[in-house]
């Protein structure tokens, strides 16, 4: 079964600081990832997606994660926090490949930013 | 389009009663699903379908939850004799089947509230 943690439920970065919010998962097949932002009493926004191509994948508002199999990771970045940044993020994983989609999310990071 | 609708947004009812929440996915997209998010975890499967047809549903969805989507286009979740335990948003999503496209877009949700 599928499964995801995210390593730290609430991350406090200064403004113009990098952003790393970690995100370890399990699959017993080639996973497909993703990370998802959700405002206050929003649904959930798409930033970005892993689907087996190149393994740095660059997402909306700046933000960027890496796949690293060896490590079972999909950590992700900003290099300069902005204050609209602040949000809780959500890591999902999907055992792509056939005609099940079904995402399985990790518990979230809440992410604040300081000015 | 404007993307996935939820309605209503907010829904607070008493123990006992039922509720019925509606999704309108993006017209293109043939998948729709539900999910259901509780305070400070991140959203957990229902159920998923493809047109009309419904393809999977999660052990999380007891016999007192209902969903369908009855000409492959909205959609209606009704939950029977509410329980304080079903106090969640429940968020529901849309997307094309295509192997090109991975990743949902979600509607803004609907909170329940039961007392």
């Amino acid at each position: 079964a599928q499964s995801v943690t995210q390593l730290g439920s609430h991350v406090s970065v200064s403004e113009g600081a990098l952003v790393l919010l970690r995100c370890n998962y399990s699959s017993s097949v080639p996973p497909y990832l993703f990370w998802y932002v959700q405002y206050p009493n929003q649904g959930l926004q798409l930033l970005l997606k892993y689907t087996s191509a190149a393994t740095l994948v660059k997402g909306i508002n700046g933000f960027e994660a890496e796949f690293k199999k060896s490590e079972t990771s999909f950590h992700l970045t900003k290099p300069s926090a902005h204050m609209s940044d602040a949000a809780e993020y959500f890591c999902a994983v999907s055992e792509g490949g056939g005609s099940n989609y079904k995402l399985t999310f990790g518990k979230g990071t809440l992410l604040t930013v300081n000015p | 389009d404007t993307g996935v609708s939820q309605d209503p947004r907010h829904k607070i009812t008493k123990r006992g009663q039922n509720v019925t929440f509606r999704c309108d996915p993006i017209s293109e997209h043939n998948r729709l699903y539900w999910y259901r998010q509780t305070l400070g975890q991140g959203p957990e499967f229902l159920t998923y379908f493809q047109n009309e047809a419904q393809l999977e549903k999660s052990r999380l969805l007891s016999d007192r939850f209902s969903a369908e989507r009855p000409k492959g286009s909205f959609s209606t979740l009704e939950i029977q004799r509410t329980e304080q335990g079903d106090s969640a948003m429940y968020l529901c999503a849309s997307s094309l089947p295509s192997a090109d496209n991975y990743g949902y877009t979600f509607g803004s949700g609907t909170r329940l509230t039961v007392v």
